[in-house]
């Protein structure tokens, strides 16, 4: 398998614009996960889906960011308006259910996100 | 509720020596612990993880850790650092029911540096 494989790898865009997050999980895996990593606030879980369902979003900053999984093998993370502290690392990770001896999440490549 | 701190926001270590990254957790129930390495402009490779048994685990490029429950302790260590080791490093622990292992809190991290 290729692992998690997220898209773009880097995406500059100006203040107020639409982004879009792309992200295939580990065929097989049921659940995935978005992590955002910044300096002031290191790795913060945003929301996971467990079956392509939402479980929990309590980590979602604000009503600008949405996320979806209309299939097992694709995930969207949107902000929008996008804001200048909205930059950051976004990883996207995926995990079987355990307990059991390979159920640690994998983490995709990470799409860098800069707001000017 | 669970946390991770990490001891040690930077380390430095000659070639040769021994690594000792710390993590101290805090979990209301029986934790799952990794260590996750990060490099540069890259996503979270797993180096090692404690679910249940053996408390001294051994993982990827030399890395071990042990799990300590009485000083709620999961420290990395690596007998030898080699100049390929400098790379940041993140303790996690699982939140919530063990059967969700990819919704973790992570610590905030260590900056390994490798001197020649």
């Amino acid at each position: 398998d290729a692992g998690v494989i997220q898209s773009p790898r880097h995406e500059v865009t100006e203040m107020g614009q639409e982004v879009t997050l792309r992200c295939k999980p580990i065929s097989g895996h049921d659940y995935l996960f978005w992590y955002r990593q910044t300096m002031m606030r290191g790795l913060e879980l945003l929301i996971y889906f467990n079956n392509n369902v939402p479980i929990d979003d309590s980590g979602m900053p604000e009503d600008r960011f949405s996320a979806k999984m209309p299939n097992a093998s694709f995930s969207t993370l949107k902000i929008q308006p996008s804001e200048p502290r909205d930059s950051a690392v976004y990883f996207c990770a995926s995990s079987l259910r355990g307990p059991g001896q390979n159920t640690e999440a994998f983490f995709g490549q990470g799409t860098r996100l800069t707001v000017v | 509720a669970q946390s991770v701190t990490q001891l040690g926001s930077h380390v430095s270590v000659s070639e040769g020596a021994l690594v000792l990254l710390r993590c101290n957790y805090s979990s209301s129930v029986p934790p799952y612990l990794f260590w996750y390495v990060q490099y540069p402009n890259q996503g979270l490779q797993l180096l090692l993880k404690y679910t249940t048994g053996a408390t001294l685990v051994k993982g990827i490029n030399g890395f071990e850790a042990e799990f300590k429950k009485s000083e709620t302790s999961f420290h990395l260590t690596k007998p030898s650092a080699h100049m390929s080791d400098a790379a940041e490093y993140f303790c996690a622990v699982t939140r919530g029911v063990v059967s969700n292992t990819g919704k973790l809190i992570f610590g905030q991290g260590t900056t390994l540096q490798v001197k020649p």
